[in-house]
């Protein structure tokens, strides 16, 4: 059984540029969430895709989007970068209508913007 | 509107004792918590959780408290051990089923 794989794991961007980050879901798991973790705060939710369909958005702007594709991996796509994006994002996937909340994060991608 | 709180930052602690990790929560409706434990460069790994049909949980050396009526939860790792040094965070389930997590508190286990 595969665990969750998020790439690339550290990204520097520049302010105002665009930037694709990845997960692929752990092996049986059809839902996957993505989270933004400040410096010394929790993660806090994005979104969440279900069926290649988002299902639940956090505080977020339409600037961060997402999709999901057949396999259940996943896109993280954020445009015109802000210094305040700097974070860790962090791809967590589990099994939606199961009854489990068995969340299984990935390692997560460091992003800077400068 | 932080609706989970982990209000210490850090907690040291010695080898063989007891750690104590507190959570608060503010919305009445969460009927599920979680606690993740994190190493730097790591995703949290699920470490324990609690319904809220119960007022507790044990797993070998972690055991989770809940306190509804007071919107309290704890964790307590018996005895705690040089390798449990990591950030620990508290989360809840909401009710569309996603994680809201309070801010972390980073235990240090000296030997």
């Amino acid at each position: 059984e595969t665990g969750v794989t998020q790439s690339p794991t550290h990204l520097i961007k520049t302010r105002g540029q665009q930037v694709t980050l990845r997960c692929s879901s752990q092996s049986g798991h059809n839902t996957v969430s993505w989270y933004q973790q400040a410096l010394g705060q929790g993660p806090q939710f994005i979104f969440q895709y279900y069926r290649e369909e988002e299902n639940g958005r956090g505080n977020f702007p339409p600037r961060f989007s997402g999709l999901q594709f057949p396999n259940y991996s996943s896109e993280l796509n954020v445009n015109a970068l802000e210094l305040d994006d700097s974070a860790l994002y962090l791809c967590a996937s589990s099994s939606r209508g199961v009854g489990n909340y068995g969340y299984t994060f990935g390692s997560g991608t460091r992003l800077t913007v400068v | 509107d932080q609706q989970v709180k982990q209000n210490s930052p850090s907690l040291s602690v010695q080898e063989g004792r007891i750690s104590i990790l507190n959570c608060d929560y503010t919305n009445s409706m969460f009927d599920y918590f979680l606690w993740y434990k994190k190493y730097p460069a790591e995703g949290p790994t699920f470490l324990i959780s609690i319904s809220s049909i119960k007022d507790k949980n044990e797993d070998g050396r972690f055991t989770v408290f809940l306190n509804k009526s007071a919107k309290h939860l704890s964790l307590h790792i018996v005895p705690s051990q040089p390798g449990d040094s990591a950030v620990y965070f508290c989360a809840a389930i909401d009710q569309g089923g996603k994680l809201i997590f309070g801010q972390g508190t980073e235990l240090s286990v000296k030997p």
